[in-house]
């Protein structure tokens, strides 16, 4: 069955310190990955996807078919970036599949 | 512009009765999603729309679920005799289209709760 993991409920971080959210799926086919963020009395909204290779607020996620992972990554964690994580698979052209999220906090 | 607008914000019911859920898209998208989302969990799918046609409603977890988009644009979710196990966050998003290229965007999602 098709899954997305994410392993941490919660992660906390200093200020400064690299940043690290897991991601693990399980799909038969070709993934396509994404991550959406939910900051604090805001609307869930795309983050990144996978297929553009893109870096979004210093963000970037790399697909490892091997490991069948979706780390999301960034190198120096600020403030702003306290919140709820995301990690998703679109099967398809239009269901998408969330994990149950990891929940960022950057201690000042 | 404006962005996805979903209605009421907060739904508090008793066991039994039955709930509306608005969801207005952005003007001109096409696609159109509802989630479900427990706490703690992550957004569940329940069912897609392209214009007015239901396309997937395998998510949607039993026949007292249902969902209508006549028009192509506004979407009701209906849950009828609710049951204390459907109190959730129902989100709804839209999309430029459904070939995969467009984003999705979200509603602020209507917290429901059954008392």
């Amino acid at each position: 069955a098709q899954r997305v993991t994410q392993p941490e409920k919660l992660l906390s971080v200093f200020k400064g310190a690299p940043v690290e959210l897991k991601c693990n799926y399980s799909y038969s086919g070709s993934p396509e990955l994404f991550w959406y963020v939910q900051y604090s009395r805001q609307r869930l909204q795309l983050l990144l996807r996978h297929i553009s290779r893109e870096s979004i607020k210093g963000f970037t996620a790399d697909l490892n078919k091997g490991e069948t992972s979706f780390h999301l990554k960034k190198p120096f964690a600020q403030e702003e970036d306290s919140a709820m994580y995301y990690c998703a698979l679109r099967q398809g052209t239009y269901k998408y599949i969330f994990g149950t999220g990891t929940r960022l906090k950057v201690l000042a | 512009g404006a962005g996805v607008s979903q209605s009421p914000r907060y739904k508090v019911t008793k066991r039994g009765q039955d709930v509306a859920l608005r969801c207005d898209p952005i003007s001109g998208h096409v696609s159109l999603y509802w989630y479900r989302q427990a706490l703690g969990q992550g957004p569940e799918f329940l069912t897609y729309f392209n214009y007015e046609a239901q396309q997937d409603k395998s998510g949607l977890p039993n026949d007292r679920f249902s969902a209508e988009r006549p028009e192509g644009s506004i979407s009701t979710l209906t849950i009828q005799r609710t049951e204390q196990r459907d109190s959730a966050m129902y989100r709804c998003a839209s999309s430029l289209a459904g070939s995969g290229d467009y984003e999705q965007y979200f509603g602020p999602g209507t917290r429901l709760t059954v008392t």
